[in-house]
């Protein structure tokens, strides 16, 4: 399967909005709503921030959040911190054994 | 708390073996599917397998297959990465990771880096 596509850079400024795209086909995202983004800071492993689309693990605030139509999903952050700095990944179940795949990642700046 | 740990990584010269190993800890494991990733130096994240709870059923990613091994021990609390006929671009960080709801990778270890390099 192919990595899903995702814009290498965004950015906003302290207290804005940033909301970062992840695209697929009609075979994982658009298919499954299996969807999950993961957070990942420097010379760290990535920790995951939203699953099943929409939904956040306990702990993570709820300036994240996630949503798809069609074959594309979004991840927007709200209300953006300084510590929001990361690279973004997104993931998608796709249908074939066990097999995720993901997205190549989004490096947000904090402005 | 939930810890994951990998180790085993290394140096290793192109066609050499490395096996890896993600012991586990605060949670039922048995329970679990475990997740490898790989990331190579500074691009983005890759499957590379999962193992089910049964210690049999395995799946790997299609350019993997044949290569890579995955095996676990359930009453070590404990999953292995075999790695055959390494090759210079299988040099990444090496992670596990639980299986959780919706297909997510719910807990990480911190990995351990694989380096192939004569």
């Amino acid at each position: 399967q192919s990595a899903l596509s995702q814009p290498p850079s965004a950015s906003g400024s302290l207290g804005q909005s940033v909301t970062i795209s992840c695209s697929g086909s009609r075979n994982d995202i658009g298919e499954y709503n299996q969807v999950s983004w993961y957070q990942q800071r420097p010379d760290k492993a990535p920790t995951l921030l939203i699953f099943g689309v929409t939904e956040r693990p306990s702990g993570v605030p709820d300036r994240f959040s996630g949503s798809k139509s069609g074959i594309t999903a979004s991840l927007t952050i709200s209300g953006l911190q300084s510590d929001d700095e990361a690279i973004y990944y997104c993931s998608s179940y796709a249908g074939s054994d066990a097999s995720v795949i993901f997205g190549g990642g989004t490096t947000v700046t904090v402005l | 708390q939930v810890q994951l740990v990998e180790s085993g990584g290394g140096v290793v010269q192109p066609g050499r073996s490395l096996r890896l190993s993600c012991a586990a800890s605060g949670f039922t494991f048995s329970s679990y599917v475990m997740y490898w990733v790989r990331q190579a130096p500074g691009k983005g994240l890759e499957w590379v397998g999962a193992i089910w709870f049964d210690e049999v059923t395995t799946y790997y990613t299609d350019s993997l297959k044949g290569r890579f091994t995955i095996s676990r021990d359930n009453s070590r609390k404990t999953t292995f990465l075999q790695m055959n006929g390494l090759r210079a671009e299988d040099t990444a960080m090496y992670y596990c990771a639980t299986l959780g709801l919706s297909h997510s990778l719910n807990h990480w270890g911190p990995g351990t880096p694989v380096t192939v390099s004569s």
